[in-house]
């Protein structure tokens, strides 16, 4: 079955960096677009960024454009997302996705269980 | 890239149907097909219900539906259950690569 696990969260102050993984099992992950959907606490859903599958083509969120920089390593079935000039309204539960199809964005059809980021000093 | 408008709460008593609007621009909804939405329940990952507007995943109960007319979505939930006691967020793809979600609408089941 499906599965995407994603680690790498933690707290971290405001101006650093952090690398976000996800492992991908189950399925074919050099076939479908990926991405990564962010939920700050007691709020509602935030897109980020898709791959495609091959990963010659990304894009984000107004909101991280110049800041985080999502890639994939097909050989290892692994997303990542690196995080960086992190601020306090980055701080959220980080959710990889997979797309229902090889580019994307269209929709998501499969999600992880989260990693949580928090921004502080 | 504004946020899909929802609205905030709605609710219905077990076997009634009611419906959850998602409103967005030309942009957009209006522009697209790729609407999808998702069930949340809390502590939970998100979970596709629907998908290009009217299109159900296997296994979701075909009790849920969607629907769009111009720059507006719809979903509706048919024969309420409890379980289906959630967080619906609607999603569409939106101009030059975007997706955009609504702000979310908590379903009650009175």
């Amino acid at each position: 079955q499906v599965q995407l696990v994603e680690s790498g969260g933690g707290v971290v102050q405001p101006g650093r960096s952090l690398r976000l993984s996800c492992a991908a099992s189950g399925f074919t992950f050099s076939a479908y677009g990926m991405h990564w959907v962010r939920q700050a606490p007691g709020t509602g859903l935030e897109w980020v960024a898709v791959t495609w599958f091959d990963g010659s083509r990304t894009y984000y969120a107004d909101s991280v454009k110049g800041r985080f920089t999502i890639s994939r390593d097909n050989s290892k079935n692994t997303l990542y997302l690196r995080m960086n000039s992190l601020r306090a309204e980055d701080t959220a539960l980080y959710y990889c996705a997979r797309d229902l199809y090889d580019t994307g964005p269209t929709a998501l059809d499969y999600w992880g269980q989260g990693t949580l980021v928090t921004v502080s000093s | 890239q504004s946020a899909l408008s929802q609205p905030p709460s709605a609710s219905g008593s077990p076997g009634q149907s009611v419906s959850i609007s998602c409103t967005g621009t030309s942009s957009d909804i209006g522009g697209y097909n790729h609407v999808s939405w998702y069930q949340q329940h809390p502590g939970k990952a998100p979970k596709l219900i629907i998908y290009e507007v009217t299109k159900r995943p296997s296994g979701v109960p075909d009790r849920f539906s969607g629907s769009k007319s111009g720059n507006t979505a719809s979903l509706t939930v048919s024969g309420l259950q409890a379980e289906d006691e959630a967080d619906y967020y609607c999603n569409s793809y939106a101009d030059s690569n975007n997706l955009l979600f609504g702000g979310g609408t908590k379903l009650t089941v009175l």
